[in-house]
């Protein structure tokens, strides 16, 4: 599984588009990238996933460049309840397992 | 669906005494994994299953953990004996066959704490 990078944490206001950036320098032709939020108190939510160019669904939107070493979530207009943990993950498709890394932790003001 | 269903929510348990903890995965998916998660180790992988079959244990922390999955609608992880350091949230997640493609849902968690 390649090894993903991502900020620790953000802060950002009600009403702003954010941006989360993944770098994996090392993914391989047959990996894709999903993202996953996980709210206090839940479990991990499966938000997005992409190969290249860009995805985008309800909950955001998944830029993805053509050298697929990083990636970017945008989340639209954010509001306090999109406070949450993100993580970026890459693996292949048929991997049977998911790791987890620390993720960013976005915090929304108001 | 329901979705992933964890019982309990929450367990207060003394140290020494056994500690069970049960997920009932979405009809029809194929994959059940176990993860435990802690401010200091965040989300680590403890075991999964394949059609109700042990895949891949080597997150199991010690052999006072043990998983099983008797059929394709409940698993259970037992601590025995629990110690604090087992104090953590435990999830317990399912996906389809292709798991990583169709991305897995998780449970509300149970959390686990042991004075």
């Amino acid at each position: 599984l390649a090894k993903t990078t991502q900020p620790i944490s953000m802060d950002s206001y009600e009403g702003q588009e954010v941006n989360i950036t993944c770098s994996h320098n090392n993914i391989a032709t047959n990996d894709y990238i999903t993202w996953y939020q996980q709210f206090p108190s839940q479990g991990p939510r499966f938000i997005i996933q992409g190969y290249k160019t860009k995805v985008t669904n309800e909950v955001a939107s998944l830029f993805i460049p053509a050298d697929r070493k990083s990636s970017t979530l945008s989340l639209p207009r954010v509001s306090l309840s999109d406070t949450a943990v993100y993580y970026c993950l890459v693996g292949e498709y048929g991997d049977d397992k998911i790791i987890f890394g620390k993720g960013t932790r976005l915090h929304i003001l108001p | 669906d329901a979705g992933v269903i964890q019982s309990p929510r929450h367990e207060v348990t003394e140290m020494g005494q056994e500690v069970t903890l049960r997920c009932k995965p979405i009809s029809g998916h194929d994959y059940l994994f176990w993860y435990r998660q802690t401010m200091m180790r965040g989300l680590e992988l403890l075991i999964y299953f394949n059609n109700n079959v042990p895949i891949d244990d080597s997150g199991m922390p010690e052999d006072r953990f043990s998983a099983k999955m008797p059929n394709a609608s409940f698993s259970t992880l037992k601590i025995q004996p629990s110690e604090p350091r087992d104090s953590a949230v435990y999830f317990c997640a399912s996906s389809p066959a292709i798991s990583f493609q169709e991305g897995y849902t998780f449970g509300s968690g149970t959390r686990l704490t042991v004075v």
